[in-house]
């Protein structure tokens, strides 16, 4: 079972829906989440982070349930340029050290159709 | 700043042939990660370094893969010799605090 899973998708909607990503992660000493979104053929760049309470940035709400150790991600009112793979990350920080590690899901695929 | 930097865009060679990617990190980062994208496997983290000293290198797959950071603007990712299955983007980014800044990756097809 891979550390942080997402479902791949693809996620096809039309313009305006609102579509939900669930992301899981496996191990418990995880410190912080985040979601980035990838371009077909471009770089991974950040979205957002994911806070214990939740937060939102316009359109897109994040949340955080460490209990059932999961993350989503919601998109309200979806537009033609959401089109892109959103990919899942988990940290394992340590906190005493130096040592950072960046876990990925394998991302989930939105098409948004017009 | 310019971001991450990273060179070549794409890169074609041969099998057995050494092949070396290059990356200049954003100034006053103190985290460089290299890392290879498939479709198969998705992001996979190859190394990272903190303050130029690699501190998890697990990822790498091989010991045809070898990774140098000479000082705090310039790090290489080196395959020798390179194989078919090696072909994939390799990303490079950096981080000072918890988000990670991407370069726009190599292209590298091994024929």
């Amino acid at each position: 079972r891979k550390e942080v899973e997402q479902d791949p998708g693809p996620f096809n909607v039309p313009e305006g829906a609102t579509v939900a990503f669930n992301c899981t992660y496996s191990n418990s000493a995880s410190q912080s989440f985040f979601w980035y979104r990838q371009d077909c053929r471009k770089e991974p760049k950040l979205l957002m982070s994911v806070y214990s309470s939740g937060n939102e940035d316009g359109r897109f709400t994040a949340q955080l349930n460490r209990a059932s150790q999961y993350i989503s991600l919601l998109i309200r009112d979806s537009k033609l340029s959401d089109s892109a793979t959103y990919l899942c990350v988990v940290n394992r920080d340590v906190i005493s050290g130096n040592n950072r590690k960046l876990i990925w899901g394998l991302g989930t695929s939105l098409g948004v159709n017009p | 700043d310019a971001g991450v930097i990273q060179s070549p865009r794409h890169e074609v060679t041969e099998m057995g042939q050494e092949v070396t990617l290059r990356c200049k990190p954003i100034s006053g980062h103190d985290y460089l990660f290299w890392y290879r994208q498939t479709m198969m496997r998705g992001l996979e983290l190859l190394i990272y370094f903190n303050n130029n000293v690699p501190i998890d290198d697990s990822g790498m797959p091989e010991d045809r893969f070898s990774a140098k950071m000479p000082n705090a603007s310039f790090s290489t990712l080196k395959i020798q010799p390179s194989e078919p299955r090696d072909s994939a983007v390799y990303f490079c980014a950096s981080s000072f605090g918890s988000e990670a800044f991407f370069g726009q990756g190599t292209r590298l097809t091994v024929v």
